[in-house]
């Protein structure tokens, strides 16, 4: 059980166009993801929480307009980069936590490679 | 607020070699302490997890102790295996940040035959 998946697994786009990530829970529903983001060599980034139903969290220093985040259902969230540049070229990995987990452990896709080019 | 702190890598042991992987943290509360494990090009694996003191978390004969006394985690395992190579990070949840994981830098571990 408590399986994520993420679409595409990789994509490469141009500079100035936008890109969609797919984050979905395939065996639970999720009321919260995550959305990291990993540089080579380094851990991983909390970008944003996604809420179903209502906005995402941001956090500091993340431009909300540059990385849209839906939450539209249960079981799935999507992110945006919109008008893409090289420096958004990273490895984008999204998480779930099941309802009525005790103790708060998530459980991640496998990522998407997004190069920009 | 919370912090993780690992053991700086890289690690190279030989097969069967022991290993143990430190980890060390801060945060106010009771939080969660996990140890997850990312294989190259993937996302990232619950390895194995402890919710209060004293605690033991076992998995695939990985094991660590929820150490409140030391704010420690530290992983071990017995045996390694080339198919343990991997980078490992040690974090936490349910601290001062409440839901949200705070991750160590994580440390990459290779196995050689």
């Amino acid at each position: 059980g408590a399986v994520v998946s993420q679409h595409p697994s990789r994509v490469i786009c141009k500079s100035g166009t936008s890109v969609k990530i797919e984050c979905r829970s395939l065996d639970f529903q999720a009321t919260t993801m995550f959305w990291y983001r990993q540089f080579p060599k380094q851990s991983l980034m909390l970008m944003a929480t996604s809420n179903e139903g209502s906005k995402a969290t941001y956090e500091q220093g993340v431009e909300k307009d540059k990385f849209l985040i839906n939450h539209a259902s249960l079981t799935l969230s999507t992110l945006t980069v919109t008008s893409a540049h090289p420096e958004d070229s990273s490895f984008y990995i999204c998480s779930a936590r099941p309802p009525g987990t005790v103790g708060y452990e998530q459980y991640f896709g496998p990522g998407t490679r997004l190069t920009v080019t | 607020g919370d912090s993780v702190t690992q053991m700086e890598g890289p690690v190279t042991l030989s097969e069967e070699a022991f290993l143990t992987i430190n980890c060390t943290y801060t945060a106010t509360g009771y939080p969660s302490l996990f140890w997850y494990v990312q294989y190259p090009g993937e996302g990232l694996q619950l390895l194995l997890k402890a919710t209060k003191a004293d605690d033991k978390g076992s998995n695939k004969g990985f094991e660590a102790t929820y150490r409140k006394e030391t704010t420690s985690f530290h992983l071990e395992k017995g045996s390694v295996q080339v198919s343990d190579s991997a980078v490992y990070f040690c974090a936490l949840a349910g601290g001062t940040n409440a839901g949200k994981s705070t991750f160590g830098d994580g440390t990459t571990l290779t196995v050689k035959p």
